[in-house]
């Protein structure tokens, strides 16, 4: 069945830090992958995706490539703000439903 | 441009009592997903539909619950004889057919006494 696996949290950052968040996972076909963003009190935002291998989705400074090889798709962003402090979920969904599995999600806290 | 909605945002309830949660998905969806959300864990899918039809349910979804759509517009989640490990946060997402991202709720959270 499919999976996947996220580096465990929580990830503490110094305002303007370089971030990494990692992402495997395991899956039959040729899923679409996803890093959803939960803000505190908030529901789950879609924050970038990518649908084929090598692809780089990116968005609000975030970036993700899709790496068939390695079954990754690490989200990185050079520099991070204290407004994005949130938990990110990596996800991946395939078939004609496209029911996503998620991730355990990765808590980021970005100090001053 | 109206989001997903839920109804109620919080509940708290005692054990062995029926709760009913509603969602409202964006107008022009026909897909419509329910999951639980537990702390510390990503959503896990209870049941999906596509239009009025309830196409699948996760192995979770015990049949002490039971999830409708009657119009194939907005869908209602119930709960039979609540029990504590019901707790939990329960998200609704919708999607259009045209593509495979999920728009999701702001969720409904229930607490069983």
């Amino acid at each position: 069945g499919n999976s996947v696996t996220q580096m465990e949290g929580p990830v503490t950052l110094s305002e303007e830090a370089f971030l990494t968040i990692n992402c495997t996972y395991t899956a039959t076909g040729y899923p679409s992958l996803f890093w959803y963003v939960q803000y505190p009190g908030e529901g789950l935002q879609l924050l970038l995706k990518a649908t084929k291998a090598d692809d780089k989705g990116s968005n609000k400074g975030f970036e993700a490539t899709y790496r068939k090889e390695t079954t990754s798709f690490h989200l990185e962003k050079g520099s991070v703000q204290v407004s994005d402090s949130a938990v990110y979920f990596c996800a991946l969904a395939s078939g004609g439903s496209y029911i996503p599995t998620f991730g355990r999600g990765t808590s980021l806290i970005v100090h001053p | 441009d109206t989001g997903v909605s839920q109804d109620p945002r919080h509940k708290i309830t005692k054990r062995g009592q029926n709760v009913t949660f509603r969602c409202d998905p964006i107008s022009e969806h026909n897909r419509l997903y329910w999951y639980r959300q537990t702390l510390g864990q990503g959503p896990e899918f209870l049941t999906y539909f596509q239009n009025e039809a309830q196409l699948e349910k996760s192995r979770l979804l015990s049949n002490r619950f039971s999830a409708e759509r009657p119009k194939g517009s907005f869908s209602t989640l119930e709960i039979q004889r609540t029990e504590q490990g019901d707790s939990a946060m329960y998200l609704c997402a919708s999607r259009p057919s045209s593509t495979d991202t999920q728009y999701f709720g702001p969720g409904t959270r229930l607490t069983v006494l």
